[in-house]
């Protein structure tokens, strides 16, 4: 069946360094991958989305690239800020007899330190 | 502005109350969710509405019942409450899979 994994549960990183939180997923369909960001005591909201033309969404400094071929969407961002600490959802859509399914992947924590 | 609404934001109840969660959205969207967030854990879907009257089971739907009348209102009811159904619960409505949340409401039973 569709799924999404998110590898790593806990990612804690010094401010300045590199981010990179791995997506994967498995799907029979053409799907469209996201990625959602939750600050303590938020509700998710939409971070990035794939587009279908291999162009590469970027939002608040963060990046990510769909790669169909080895069924990857990881967020990236070139310096980590105290501020991205935050829950990070991976999510899986797709259209399927006239309505959209979606699947959400563990989560990932991002904890930031100075 | 597009927006999901819930209410209330806050509620205690005591074990074997009934508890109504409201959803209100103002986007037109045909597709509403419920999900539960217990602390270190992800979203876990209860229920998915696909429009009125038009409801579906999700991972962790006993205990909880739903129910659309309107387009813009999606409830969640739990007919007498129990303790591990205190959480923090949100709403989402979504267009072409991409969901917009509600700010939660954080359920205490006592």
């Amino acid at each position: 069946g569709d799924s999404v994994t998110q590898t790593e549960g806990l990612v804690t990183l010094t401010e300045g360094l590199p981010v990179m939180l791995n997506c994967t997923y498995q799907s029979t369909y053409s799907p469209f991958l996201f990625w959602y960001v939750q600050h303590l005591n938020e509700a998710p909201k939409l971070l990035l989305k794939s587009f279908t033309d291999n162009k590469r969404p970027e939002h608040q400094g963060f990046h990510a690239t769909l790669h169909k071929s080895s069924s990857s969407f990881h967020l990236q961002k070139s310096s980590a800020q105290l501020s991205d600490s935050a829950l990070y959802y991976c999510a899986l859509t797709w259209a399927s007899s006239g309505s959209w399914q979606l699947i959400f992947g563990s989560g990932t924590q991002l904890t930031v330190m100075p | 502005d597009m927006k999901v609404t819930q209410m209330p934001r806050y509620l205690i109840k005591r074990m074997g109350e009934n508890v109504l969660l409201e959803c209100g959205q103002d986007m037109s969207h045909e597709t509403m969710y419920w999900y539960r967030q217990d602390p270190g854990l992800g979203l876990q879907l209860i229920y998915i509405s696909y429009d009125v009257d038009s409801n579906s089971e999700g991972d962790i739907p006993k205990g909880y019942r739903v129910s659309r009348k309107k387009r813009e209102h999606f409830s969640l009811i739990l007919d007498s409450a129990k303790t591990n159904q205190t959480s923090v619960y949100f709403c989402a409505s979504s267009s072409r899979g991409e969901q917009y949340f509600g700010p939660g409401t954080r359920l205490t039973v006592l």
